[in-house]
C-alpha cells in the first residue's frame, strides 16, 4: 500500500530563512509525487510535482523540491522564505493500487513564519 | 476558466440527519475526487468518479455515498450523520484522473455536526 509521512507537524522559521519540509513515502514502483499548499481557509494548490527525469524539480512561488530514491524521500525546500508562506504543506504520492488511480496525502506540515 | 465550485461553504447538522454536498469541476474535467479533511487524519480519500463511473472508494463506511452527473459535476451524500463527521470535505477535479496530472480543490465545504 502507498503512504506518506511527514514527519514535522509543525514548524517555525523566521522570515528571510531558508526552509525544508521532510517527506518520506512508501509504494512499490515510480511513484508520481506531489507537493500542495493549502492556505487558512482554502482549498489545496499544487506547488511542484515529479513524475520522472531530473530528481530536482522546480515550482511556483520559489519551492524546489528532490526526489532521492534511495532514501525514499521527497524534501521540500525554499532558500528564503516569506511572510506570506505561512500555510500547511502536504506531501502526496500517486499510484495504481489494484489498477485504480490514488492519491495518498500526508497528515500536513504547518509553517508558521516570524518576523 | 472558472475554478472548481463547492456549495454550501459552510452547513450545520444535527446527529442523525443527512446532507448532500455538491461540487462543480473545471470545464473539461471528468475526474472528480472527494477527500475528509480532519485536524487529525489529514486528508481522506472517499472516492474518485470519472465519467459517471466510481473508479475508486476509500476506506469510509456506506453512509458516504456520491454521484456523478452526465456534465461531470458530482454530489456526495452522507446519511445518519454521526458527530464524527465534522470536518472540510474537499472535491478536486482533474483532466485525466488524480495521479496524472495536478489535482485542482475546490474550497471547501465545512461540516458541522452538532
Amino acid at each position: 500500500a502507498q503512504s506518506v509521512t511527514q514527519p514535522d507537524i509543525h514548524i517555525t522559521v523566521s522570515e528571510g530563512a531558508s526552509l525544508e519540509l521532510r517527506c518520506n513515502y512508501s509504494y512499490g514502483a515510480t511513484p508520481y509525487l506531489f507537493w500542495y499548499v493549502q492556505s487558512p481557509g482554502q482549498g489545496l494548490q499544487l506547488l511542484l510535482k515529479y513524475f520522472s527525469g531530473d530528481t530536482l524539480v522546480q515550482g511556483i512561488k520559489g519551492f524546489e523540491a528532490e526526489f532521492k530514491r534511495s532514501q525514499s524521500s521527497f524534501n521540500l525546500r525554499k532558500p528564503s522564505v516569506h511572510w506570506s508562506d505561512a500555510a500547511e504543506y502536504f506531501c502526496a504520492v500517486g499510484g495504481s493500487v489494484r489498477g485504480y488511480q490514488k492519491v495518498t496525502f500526508g497528515t500536513g506540515t504547518k509553517l508558521q513564519v516570524i518576523p | 476558466k472558472a475554478g472548481v465550485t463547492q456549495t454550501p461553504r459552510y452547513l450545520i447538522k444535527t446527529r442523525g440527519q443527512q446532507v448532500t454536498l455538491s461540487c462543480s469541476p473545471i470545464s473539461g474535467h471528468r475526474s472528480v475526487s472527494w477527500y475528509q479533511q480532519t485536524p487529525g487524519q489529514g486528508l481522506q480519500f472517499l472516492f474518485e468518479y470519472f465519467s459517471e463511473t466510481q473508479r475508486n472508494k476509500g476506506n469510509f463506511p456506506g453512509r458516504f455515498s456520491g454521484r456523478q452527473f452526465s456534465n461531470s459535476r458530482s454530489e456526495m451524500n452522507v446519511s445518519t450523520l454521526e458527530l464524527g463527521d465534522s470536518a472540510l470535505y474537499l472535491c478536486a477535479s482533474s483532466a485525466q484522473g488524480p495521479n496524472t496530472g495536478e489535482l485542482f480543490f475546490g474550497e471547501g465545504s465545512r461540516l458541522t455536526v452538532l
